[in-house]
């Protein structure tokens, strides 16, 4: 069974400019969620998917956006590139049945796709 | 639930084992998670506990629980250069999502042949 797919792995951006991130999760899960992982904060939450709609965000300012497709396939946008944008971005996928909180919800993870923005 | 602590190096010798410490916060943590990641890849899940145990063994992995002192430890039993990488200790509060961990901030585990 294939893992958690993240396209691209590595792309380098300028300040301003924008980038979409992919990720395909395992087959059969429909959560997704966006983590940021940097060396000065660690790893922090961006949002979660479930059934193409958003049900949990993070406290990331709203240049940081995302979707989930019909196929469970999810996107993540940064607009106007900043600096401190830079680092590696984590996608992870759940099988979640439905009931949501509560459960153990063991989150695969992709390998992440690394943005440099100079 | 966003406080979670881990020391951040640990060294130790091929074939002894290896502890790794983290503390949390948060009374009302549900489930606690041991991570595992490699140079250049993502986050490999090693182990869970459910907030109700004391301890969970799977293979050369034992998890214990102090949910008194909110102290949770992954013991690695032979340890090989293998498990060398960053381990992370990431906590689910009770009103959280699936999707949305805590994470600590790593322990870097450094195996000397």
């Amino acid at each position: 069974k294939a893992g958690v797919t993240q396209t691209p792995r590595y792309l380098i951006k300028t300040r301003g400019q924008q980038v979409t991130l992919s990720c395909s999760p395992i087959s059969g899960h429909r959560s997704v969620s966006w983590y940021q992982q940097t060396p000065g904060q660690g790893l922090q939450f961006l949002f979660e998917y479930f059934s193409e709609t958003q049900r949990n965000k993070g406290n990331f300012p709203g240049r940081f956006s995302g979707r989930q497709f019909s196929n469970s396939r999810s996107e993540m946008n940064v607009s106007t590139l900043e600096l401190g944008d830079s680092a590696l971005y984590l996608c992870a996928s759940s099988l979640d049945l439905g009931v949501g909180r509560g459960a153990a919800g063991e989150l695969f993870f992709g390998e992440g796709s690394r943005l440099t923005v100079l | 639930g966003e406080d979670v602590e881990q020391s951040l190096f640990l060294s130790v010798r091929e074939g002894d084992s290896s502890v790794i410490n983290c503390t949390y916060t948060d009374s009302s943590s549900t489930y606690l998670y041991w991570y595992k990641q490699e140079p250049g890849a993502g986050l490999q899940l090693l182990t869970y506990i459910f907030s109700n145990m004391d301890m969970k063994q799977d293979q050369r992995l034992t998890v214990l629980l102090n949910k008194k002192d909110k102290h949770l430890s992954l013991r690695i039993a032979d340890t090989q250069t293998g498990d060398s990488a960053i381990y992370f200790c990431a906590e689910r509060d009770r009103g959280s999502t699936l999707g949305r961990l805590y994470f600590g901030r790593g322990t870097q585990l450094t195996v000397w042949p």
